[in-house]
């Protein structure tokens, strides 16, 4: 069936290190790609985006990386900060024009 | 920037009762959602709108109904509560359609007795 979902639940690294985040999707149908990221007892946010006629894709300290072959999508942080300890989502587009499909989330922990 | 405003940050109702959980966004966004959100489940759709008095199911619609009289604000009614609606409740918002960049209010956390 269609999913999203994530390899590592919980994520720990330490402060200055790079984060990587990763993804797995099944609907092959998608084309659109989002990552959020939601702090406790906030909202997600939108981080970044890419589509599928891209492979990498460039933030201010993340990337991502969208590797269609495989249906594997990942969030790159660079230089991880205290600031960044949240869970991360990513999400997919499906068929769908307006709906989007959320993978359970990876918990991110950095250690001081 | 865009903010997506909860009417409640926590809410605490009794099975059978009647709840209405409003959500306003002040950037003339054409789409708005309704999401739970559970431990170890991510978001779950409820329902969406695309346009005023338009509404359509998400993946988990039973249950709720919904409400969008005005532009700017998405109402998410829980006809008779269930224990099983106890969950985080968020609310997002779209510019249109195709738009993947969801505004999120900072949810309401409803416990149902």
């Amino acid at each position: 069936g269609e999913s999203v979902g994530l390899h590592l639940p919980t994520l720990s690294v330490q402060e200055g290190d790079n984060s990587i985040i990763n993804c797995a999707y099944s609907n092959s149908a998608s084309d659109y790609f989002i990552w959020y990221k939601q702090e406790s007892g906030k909202g997600p946010q939108f981080i970044i985006d890419i589509r599928s006629n891209m492979d990498k894709r460039q933030g201010q300290r993340v990337t991502v990386l969208l590797n269609k072959t495989v249906k594997h999508l990942s969030l790159q942080i660079a230089a991880t900060q205290p600031g960044d300890s949240a869970v991360y989502f990513c999400a997919e587009n499906g068929d769908s024009s307006y709906k989007l499909i959320f993978g359970s989330g990876t918990r991110l922990l950095v250690r001081p | 920037d865009v903010k997506v405003t909860q009417s409640s940050r926590y809410l605490v109702k009794r099975t059978g009762e009647k709840v209405f959980l409003e959500c306003v966004q002040d950037m003339d966004h054409e789409n708005m959602f309704w999401y739970r959100q559970d431990p170890g489940l991510g978001l779950r759709l409820i329902y969406f709108s695309y346009d005023v008095k338009m509404k359509e199911k998400g993946d988990i619609p039973e249950g709720y109904s919904v409400s969008r009289e005005k532009k700017e604000r998405f109402s998410l009614i829980l006809e008779s509560a269930s224990t099983n609606q106890t969950s985080m409740y968020l609310c997002a918002s779209s510019r249109s359609k195709g738009s993947g960049k969801l505004f999120f209010g900072s949810g309401t956390q409803l416990s149902v007795l």
